[in-house]
């Protein structure tokens, strides 16, 4: 079965900073990628999908950006910082029954 | 917008109670699915029901679907404290098995 990781856990960061979160998949190949964003108490906002090596779309207009270089690696990243964009952010792939998703553990970043 | 929505937001029972869940959604579904999420956790799937369908069961999870309404319920019978969760619903109906998720009902047992 599949398995995700994720990295960091939790991650501190001041307005203005760079972002690399990094989601690693195992257990199956070409799967779709997605990224989520979870504010507190709410419920989940889809990012970006990927279904391929290098092809990234983007569901809402937003500071962060994504990329897949590799069949099992998604990478969302950003050059700058805002303080709206902490919140907790998972990371998930289809299965072998492809509509369910798997989720890794996700990242917990807050920007101060 | 696909977004569904839970009902209640917030939900306490006690041990051994049955609970009941419910989501509404906008727009026609592939399949309705449910989630659950442990405080500060990934989500893990717990049950998929297509669009044909109208109930289905899994151990003590039942889920019913109506597609006229555009509505699904998730019941969990017998509940245990362990169960305590958030539970979301999500609905599939565009490309590339994207879900749209609700705001999720917060369930909390008591022992």
């Amino acid at each position: 079965s599949q398995t995700i990781h994720q990295w960091p856990a939790t991650l501190v960061q001041p307005v203005g900073s760079p972002l690399s979160l990094e989601c690693t998949v195992e257990g199956t190949s070409n799967p779709n990628l997605y990224w989520y964003r979870q504010a507190a108490g709410r419920g989940l906002q889809l990012l970006f999908y990927s279904v391929g090596i290098g092809q990234i779309s983007s569901e809402v207009p937003q500071n962060l950006s994504a990329s897949r270089p590799q069949d099992r690696q998604f990478i969302l990243s950003s050059k700058k910082l805002l303080l709206s964009d902490s919140g907790f952010y998972l990371c998930a792939c289809t299965g072998g029954e492809e509509e369910t998703q798997y989720f890794g553990p996700g990242t917990r970043l807050l920007v101060l | 917008s696909q977004q569904g929505e839970e009902d209640p937001q917030a939900l306490s029972i006690q041990e051994g109670e049955n609970a009941t869940m419910n989501c509404s959604y906008k727009t026609s579904i592939n399949n309705l699915q449910w989630y659950r999420q442990n405080s500060g956790r990934g989500l893990v799937h717990l049950i998929l029901i297509r669009s044909n369908e109208r109930e289905k069961h899994s151990g003590r999870l039942r889920v019913t679907l109506d597609t006229s309404k555009k509505s699904s319920s998730l019941l969990i019978t017998a509940s245990r404290a362990a169960d305590t969760a958030s539970y979301f619903c999500a609905n599939s109906g565009g490309s590339n098995y994207k879900l749209t998720f609700g705001k999720g009902t917060l369930l909390t047992v008591n022992p």
